[in-house]
């Protein structure tokens, strides 16, 4: 069936650290969303992705969407405490939103 | 305007009982999706409701079964629970039948526990 891989599971990094999360899809997908769910919350829209090769910018959230549409990627911008949490995708397949399995955002100590 | 709604907060079951979820969608919302995440895992997606009928489906068994009511509110049943099925019930809510395409409203939850 359809599937969306997201690597790395977990991102240990120190505060001011960048981070990036990938998102491959087993289909050409129409778009793609991302979502972050805080610890013990819920998921929270951040961005959509339809075009073939865009990229768009939210602060020090940086979203890319590949050019054949099957992956995607966020990079976060020196991170601060408060972008902690698991990061999605989710691409959007005959209608179907199917998610990956996330990326824990983990500052260390 | 209120956001997405879920009741209860909490639940704890035993083996085998029925469980009710309600979800009150944000307002102007009309499709209602229902997710499981189990800890540490993504979303699944169980099923979504538009106009009162089950549009789409994702691979659950069953057991799951779901209801829209007229004002768009919506709930999901379990029947005879498992072990398993312990998991965080996710409702999120979209305008439009294509809900896909918009982005998703989460309700903040109802946290399931299956003793």
């Amino acid at each position: 069936g359809q599937q969306v891989m997201q690597i790395p599971q977990y991102q240990h990094v120190q505060e001011g650290e960048d981070f990036t999360t990938y998102c491959n899809s087993s289909t050409t997908l129409s778009n793609i969303q991302w979502y972050k769910q805080r610890p013990g919350g819920h998921p929270v829209f951040l961005i959509q992705l339809v075009k073939s090769g865009e990229v768009k910018k939210q602060k020090r959230l940086t979203f890319q969407f590949g050019e054949a549409k099957k992956n995607s990627s966020l990079h976060i911008t020196a991170t601060q405490t408060t972008d902690v949490g698991t990061y999605f995708c989710a691409g959007n397949s005959n209608y179907q939103l199917i998610w990956g399995a996330g990326t824990k955002l983990i500052i260390k100590p | 305007d209120a956001g997405v709604t879920q009741s209860p907060t909490h639940l704890i079951k035993t083996r085998g009982q029925q469980v009710t979820l309600r979800c009150s969608p944000k307002s102007g919302h009309d499709t209602v999706s229902w997710y499981q995440q189990a800890l540490g895992q993504g979303p699944q997606f169980i099923f979504q409701y538009y106009e009162e009928e089950e549009r789409q489906r994702g691979n659950f068994p069953d057991r799951f079964s779901g209801h829209q009511f007229p004002n768009y509110s919506s709930e999901l049943n379990v029947n005879a629970l498992l072990l398993g099925d312990s998991a965080l019930y996710l409702c999120a809510t979209a305008r439009g039948p294509a809900n896909s395409n918009e982005k998703l409203f989460f309700g903040s939850g109802t946290q399931l526990s299956v003793l």
